[in-house]
């Protein structure tokens, strides 16, 4: 299975400041098949990014992914306190689906 | 509107059955698959298994086979997670969430609003 690693654990920046999530996969994630999620405090999560950098669905566009293989990148341009949530990225280039870890944002 | 509506919290003693339910509106129920998806408290997201309703094609992850049962009954497009006995270490939120495509594997949207399950003596 595909390991996915996120870096780092949490993030405390200001509000306006830009925000890079790092998500590295243990393989080359196939076709670039990879998602990012934000869960908010008691909160389901909410697609943010699939296809590494197709936004979903009514996601402002100071969200953004990038990256291909192994490496990928989800960058919020101009963080806002409403962007305080846990990061998650997950595969699914292969069976079975895997998660990252996490990144928690802090506003300060 | 696709909406994805999860049984209410759950308490249970180790030992006992349970078996919570996600219900699926909005859209063709057979033609979609929904997965199933742990968060111990604290922690992460861990992907569980995954069903097709239209032919109950069902997977499990690895670490998750044997120890639930994933279902479904299309006449009320409803997907069901349950277990035999619990345990102690079962206490986490549970959420179900729906692949975009008949493909699998697949990104999730959207995701149902989580049934808390505690198990506890």
């Amino acid at each position: 299975e595909i390991v996915l690693t996120q870096s780092p654990g949490t993030l405390s920046l200001s509000p306006g400041e830009r925000a890079t999530l790092s998500c590295r996969a243990s393989q080359s994630v196939t076709s670039n098949y990879l998602a990012w999620y934000q869960q908010k405090p008691g909160q389901a999560p909410r697609l943010l990014i699939f296809g590494a950098s197709s936004r979903a669905s009514g996601i402002p566009d100071r969200f953004s992914g990038s990256g291909s293989g192994t490496d990928f990148t989800l960058t919020i341009s101009r963080l806002e306190p409403e962007d305080t949530a846990v990061y998650y990225c997950q595969q699914y280039g292969s069976s079975p689906l895997t998660f990252g870890g996490g990144t928690k944002v802090e506003i300060k | 509107e696709v909406q994805l509506v999860q049984s209410g919290a759950e308490v249970k003693k180790p030992g006992e059955s349970l078996k919570i339910s996600c219900k699926a509106s909005g859209y063709s129920f057979t033609n979609y698959w929904i997965a199933w998806v742990r968060q111990m408290p604290g922690k992460g997201l861990e992907w569980m298994g995954i069903i097709y309703p239209g032919d109950s094609d069902t997977r499990y992850s690895p670490s998750f086979q044997g120890q639930v049962t994933i279902s479904v009954d299309k006449s009320i497009t409803t997907a069901y997670l349950q277990w035999s006995s619990l345990k102690a270490s079962d206490t986490a939120m549970y959420y179900c969430a729906r692949l975009p495509s008949g493909r699998y594997p697949n990104w999730l949207d959207p995701w149902g609003q989580g049934a808390l399950v505690t198990v506890s003596s």
